[in-house]
């Protein structure tokens, strides 16, 4: 199994749309979690750390369920320029580097 | 300001020849460098991390080594590359501690031919 899973899509969504991207993770002893975003061809950029309580920046929230070992990250009000491939991340107990999921890729369409 | 440099950003190799990918971060000391290769289509993959200067940890067996002569210095090498090391090779950082995740570098995209 692996260590993080994501649904590699395409979700296609019209603008303005809500779309919401969820990420499972095996050791249920990680400690920290993010959402990187990666344009095509280009490095990926840290999104957002992902916090316990859940956390808002803008039109995108990340929540975390230890429980169900999963995070998820919500965009509202889908641009264009949100088109990119989300990688979800996380850092093992004790881990000394992230562990990437293989991404989600969006697409908005006008 | 804090900024991390990779070269060359494409590079064409022919299977056999050696490698050379040089990372350097400026304005920062002591950060923690990350070799990570991503081929195409998939997933990053976490290839040696390096925590101070000759210090390498190498987590997947390959033809590939990093060195770390300074401080701010990352080298990623080969001696004979194989059509399968082909890919995106992403150098990255951390300064806080890896909890506050870390900065890529632009990258190189490796077509071994």
């Amino acid at each position: 199994r692996k260590e993080v899973e994501q649904d590699p899509g395409p979700f296609n969504v019209p603008e303005g749309a809500t779309v919401a991207f969820n990420c499972t993770y095996s050791n249920s002893a990680s400690q920290s979690f993010f959402w990187y975003r990666q344009d095509c061809r280009k490095e990926p950029k840290l999104l957002m750390s992902v916090y316990s309580s859940g956390n808002e920046d803008g039109r995108f929230t990340a929540q975390l369920n230890r429980a169900s070992q999963y995070i998820s990250l919500l965009i509202r009000d889908s641009k264009l320029s949100d088109s990119a491939t989300y990688l979800c991340v996380v850092i093992p107990f004790g881990g000394r580097a992230l562990t990437f999921g293989s991404g989600t890729r969006l697409q908005v369409q006008p | 300001s804090q900024t991390i440099h990779q070269w060359p950003a494409t590079l064409v190799q022919p299977v056999g020849s050696p490698l050379s990918l040089e990372c350097t971060v400026e304005g920062t000391s002591n950060p923690n460098l990350y070799w990570y290769r991503q081929a195409a289509g998939r997933g990053l993959q976490l290839l040696f991390y390096s925590v101070g200067i000759g210090q390498i940890s190498s987590e997947v067996p390959q033809n590939l080594s990093a060195s770390r002569p300074q401080d701010r210095q990352f080298i990623l090498s080969s001696k004979k590359l194989l059509l399968s090391d082909s890919g995106f090779y992403l150098c990255a950082w951390s300064v806080l501690g890896v909890n506050y995740g870390y900065t890529f570098g632009s990258g190189t995209r490796l077509t071994v031919v």
